[in-house]
């Protein structure tokens, strides 16, 4: 199972919106509505952000969003803040009980 | 609050063994599927292997296979992961997570595992 593709670097200034894409196959982001989004700060543990392609865990604003058109998946980040500099990484569920991930993005407040 | 602590990483020359435990508090544990993932340094996250709640069903990535054992003790509230045959490759920080609705919502802080002659 081949990672999902990612562009490695996203920019933009605070209050802009920012958007990541994440393609797979339709083996894996194609094939199921199970992608979730992670943001990892240096030295962290990632923590999650999105499930079930556009779903918000409790406790994550609302400017954090999700969505999926085919065979890409894209988180989009609304009002970019200070804090929301991190990496970010894509993961769908795929065939044989597997999980694959994205290479990840990193993102760059101006 | 839930709270996932692993341990057991070291240096292990390659061949080697290791048992990485993940104990886990704040949820009922026995329901949920549990989930090994590691990021090589400097790296991108990889999932490695999960188990259901009941220890019926189990799952690895294709690079781990026969290597690597996932199991848990419900009674102890604690999952596990046996590294054989270790090699330079499977060098990580390796991370236990809760898994539901497809996704890894809790995560521990990790455990450094390194495999070096």
């Amino acid at each position: 199972q081949s990672a999902l593709t990612q562009p490695p670097s996203a920019s933009g200034s605070p209050g802009q919106s920012v958007t990541i894409s994440c393609t797979g196959t339709s083996s894996d982001v194609g094939g199921y509505n199970f992608v979730s989004w992670y943001q990892q700060h240096p030295g962290k543990a990632p923590k999650l952000m999105i499930y079930e392609v556009s779903k918000r865990p409790s406790g994550v604003p609302d400017r954090f969003s999700g969505s999926k058109s085919g065979n890409t998946a894209s988180l989009t980040v609304s009002g970019l803040q200070a804090e929301d500099e991190a990496d970010y990484y894509c993961s769908s569920f795929a065939p044989n009980n597997n999980y694959v991930f994205g290479i990840g993005t990193k993102v760059t407040v101006l | 609050e839930v709270q996932l602590v692993e341990s057991g990483g070291g240096l292990v020359q390659p061949g080697g063994s290791l048992r990485l435990s993940c104990a886990a508090t704040g949820f009922t544990f026995s329901t949920y599927w549990m989930t090994w993932l590691r990021q090589a340094p400097g790296k991108g996250l990889e999932w490695v292997a999960n188990i259901k709640g009941d220890g019926g069903e189990r799952y690895y990535v294709g690079s781990v296979e026969g290597r690597f054992t996932i199991s848990r003790d419900n009674a102890k509230n604690s999952v596990y992961l046996q590294l054989n045959s270790l090699r330079a490759e499977d060098t990580a920080l390796y991370f236990c997570a809760s898994h539901v609705n497809w996704a890894f919502d809790y995560w521990g802080q990790g455990v450094l595992v390194t495999v070096s002659s």
